[in-house]
């Protein structure tokens, strides 16, 4: 049990079509990251939140992405109009305030045909 | 550019063998080090941390790391390593004047251990 639950777990889609990944973290925390995992890569920095608020976006999440904490608890992350270079694995995970610990959950894995 | 590099992207051991994999960073400032690992379908776990004080922390499952900052390495070792140990193991960086304390990762480095 990782404290995080991410769906869907696996998505498949063709070029250009929309995808929406979902992040719940069973604990409260007033932060929360998105990270992308490419094949032979380490994580990288998408986005965070502090509680509703997105304050910081890496130059990886173009326009064609977005993301959302509406409530401060769960958050989603789209992807428009989606490229094949957008396959990888999506990570989200609540965040240690003042140290950066990460508590990852299992992921969302993307495959674009 | 702040960075973290892992120069070792494969190693194999037997089981019984010392385990050293190298992490140096680039990163301007007072720093947090972290190394996680990510065994055969599972999750990124946290191994071990370090904020400040002793130099050489003490994680799970046997594992250590030391800080040298004088060299911005961040190095893992294990003195006696164990087939289940096999996995990807990544160094993590971040700034504590980063007010996002944001993760910055090396690439990684595939372990792994032949019985």
């Amino acid at each position: 049990d990782t404290g995080v639950s991410q769906d869907p777990r696996h998505k498949i889609t063709k070029r250009g079509q929309n995808v929406t990944f979902r992040c719940d973290p069973i604990s409260e925390h007033n932060r929360l990251y998105w990270y992308r995992q490419t094949l032979g890569q380490g994580p990288e920095f998408l986005t965070y939140f502090q509680n509703e608020a997105q304050l910081e976006k890496s130059r990886l999440l173009s326009d064609r992405f977005s993301a959302e904490r509406p409530k401060g608890s769960f958050s989603t992350l789209e992807i428009q109009r989606t490229e094949q270079g957008d396959s990888a694995m999506y990570l989200c995970g609540p965040g240690t305030q003042n140290t950066g610990e990460l508590f990852f959950g299992e992921g969302s894995r993307l495959t674009v045909l | 550019a702040q960075s973290v590099s892992q120069h070792n992207h494969h190693v194999i051991l037997s089981e019984a063998a010392s385990l050293e994999l190298g992490c140096n960073y680039s990163y301007g400032g007072t720093v947090n080090l972290f190394w996680y690992v990510q065994y055969p379908g599972q999750h990124l776990q946290l191994l071990l941390k370090y904020f400040s004080g002793d130099p050489l922390v003490k994680g799970i499952k046997g594992f250590e790391a030391e800080f040298i900052k004088s060299k911005f390495s961040f190095n893992l070792r294990k003195p006696s390593v164990q087939w289940s140990d096999t996995a990807e193991y990544f160094c993590a960086v971040t700034g504590r004047m980063d007010s996002s304390y944001k993760l910055i990762f090396g690439s990684g480095t595939r372990l792994l251990v032949r019985p």
